[in-house]
């Protein structure tokens, strides 16, 4: 099987830099993406790696080092609309390819 | 923009009711998804499908089934609701060339069982 583990909540001020951790136990590892879900709404896709080392998409970056079965997702500048969840998801070839989801970060962003 | 559809958004019935969450995506995409979300919980993957007449069961155990007759098409079936069976389903789809790890949600069916 395979596991995800994310810190439950992360909290911090407005245009602030914070980083969301993501270590995962799998033995068919392929890659893994990120998505934010504010209240109420529906996943959005933020990144996905898979190879070592930083992604970078405007605020936001991820990076993943595979030897160590981790990765984080970066936001800098933090703005109040940043405040949502956020999950890990490793792609897995045990699981056709298919993404098994984080427990997921809660992240306050406060004025 | 994401073009992709869920109805009904919120949902509330007895139980022994059989119900049908429906999804419809507009992209042609060839893989869709269904996952079972609990309020501030991860998702789990329930079905699967990479065409027409593929699917597949998830991760999570459910007692729902899903067919795709057509590649746009992706709808839940419940033949029996419980309370157990209350919780948030989402519904995605993507590419199987190109950038097949980005997933498009749908804004999902808030399902409660009374």
């Amino acid at each position: 099987g395979q596991s995800l583990e994310q810190p439950s909540e992360v909290t911090a001020v407005e245009g602030a830099i914070v980083q969301i951790n993501c270590t995962y136990q799998t033995s068919g590892f392929y890659g893994l993406s990120w998505y934010q879900q504010h209240d109420g709404g529906a996943p959005t896709f933020l990144s996905y790696n898979a190879l070592d080392g930083l992604e970078e998409t405007g605020r936001f970056s991820s990076f993943l080092s595979r030897s160590d079965s981790y990765g984080y997702l970066l936001l800098q500048e933090l703005q109040m609309k940043d405040s949502a969840s956020y999950f890990c998801a490793v792609r897995d070839r045990n699981y056709g390819q298919n993404f098994v989801f984080g427990p997921g970060t809660r992240l306050s962003v406060l004025p | 923009e994401a073009d992709i559809y869920q109805t009904p958004r919120y949902l509330v019935i007895g139980t022994g009711k059989k119900i049908t969450l429906e999804c419809s995506q507009t992209m042609g995409h060839d893989k869709m998804y269904w996952y079972q979300q609990d309020p501030g919980m991860e998702l789990h993957l329930i079905h699967y499908s990479y065409g027409v007449n593929s699917t597949e069961k998830g991760d999570l155990s459910s007692e729902s089934t899903v067919s795709r007759i057509r590649t746009e098409h992706f709808p839940l079936t419940l033949e029996s609701a419980r309370p157990s069976h209350t919780s948030q389903y989402l519904c995605a789809s993507s590419e199987s060339q190109g950038v097949p790890y980005e997933q498009y949600f749908g804004p999902g069916t808030r399902l409660t069982v009374t």
